[in-house]
């Protein structure tokens, strides 16, 4: 069985970086897409953006300048970098994995639990 | 970006009743592979989203036959034949044909 579990800071103050990773357990990180999903408070899913196993990356244009993902497949793991938050940024975190394929199409499979960011002083 | 609606966007619902969802897209998902790319997610209260119907119609592993999704081009529909009490949550499409994929406002499913 597939899990992802996210960590990383829950408070992180405007303006500065937040940094999250996901941890793949159950299953290597070859040779999938994996992805960053938020959820603002009370608000829909939002596409953050993905990485495939070989480092290939997409970026949703609305965050485009602000993100990077990267993947470390020695440790099983990929993050995500989102600079100069805001209090826009406050959301609920999920990494995914992206399964793609002729007859699967493109769809989350596997979702980790999430974490809460806060941005405030 | 490809705009997803839903409605209702509350769905009050009786155990063992049939209730459905709708979900419209701004541009057609119909790949020309023949595959409508839209995918449907529930989130049940406290847990992360989980995938429930993927290419338009195809369940996913381990979700009930009582859960089948439908439509083509624009226009979508999932639809619980006779809904349980553990059904309810959140349930969202989501157009996965081009990026950025974009997700509906979800539908808040509750017992009447």
């Amino acid at each position: 069985q597939v899990q992802l579990q996210e960590s990383g800071p829950g408070l992180v103050k405007p303006s500065e970086t937040l940094s999250l990773t996901c941890t793949v357990s159950g299953d290597s990180i070859s040779p999938y897409y994996w992805s960053w999903i938020r959820q603002p408070p009370g608000n829909g899913l939002e596409f953050i953006g993905y990485v495939y196993y070989n480092g290939i990356t997409y970026y949703n244009p609305s965050l485009k300048s602000r993100v990077t993902i990267s993947v470390d497949t020695s440790k099983n793991q990929f993050s995500l970098k989102l600079t100069s938050v805001t209090a826009a940024d406050t959301a609920l975190y999920h990494c995914a994995r992206l399964k793609t394929g002729p007859t699967t199409g493109r769809a989350f499979d596997y979702w980790g639990q999430g974490t809460l960011v806060t941005v405030s002083s | 970006d490809i705009v997803m609606t839903q409605s209702p966007l509350s769905l009050p619902v009786t155990p063992g009743e049939p209730a459905s969802i709708s979900c419209r897209s701004s541009q057609s998902l119909l790949h020309s592979d023949g595959h409508n790319y839209v995918d449907w997610y529930l989130q049940k209260p406290g847990q992360s989203p989980q995938l429930l119907i993927y290419l338009g119609s195809n369940r996913a592993s381990g979700v009930p036959d009582r859960f089948s999704g439908g439509g083509s081009g624009t226009v979508f529909t999932l639809t619980i034949t006779r809904v349980e009490a553990e059904d309810v949550g959140v349930y969202s499409c989501m157009q996965a044909l081009q990026a950025p994929f974009t997700f509906g406002p979800g539908t808040k499913v509750h017992i009447k």
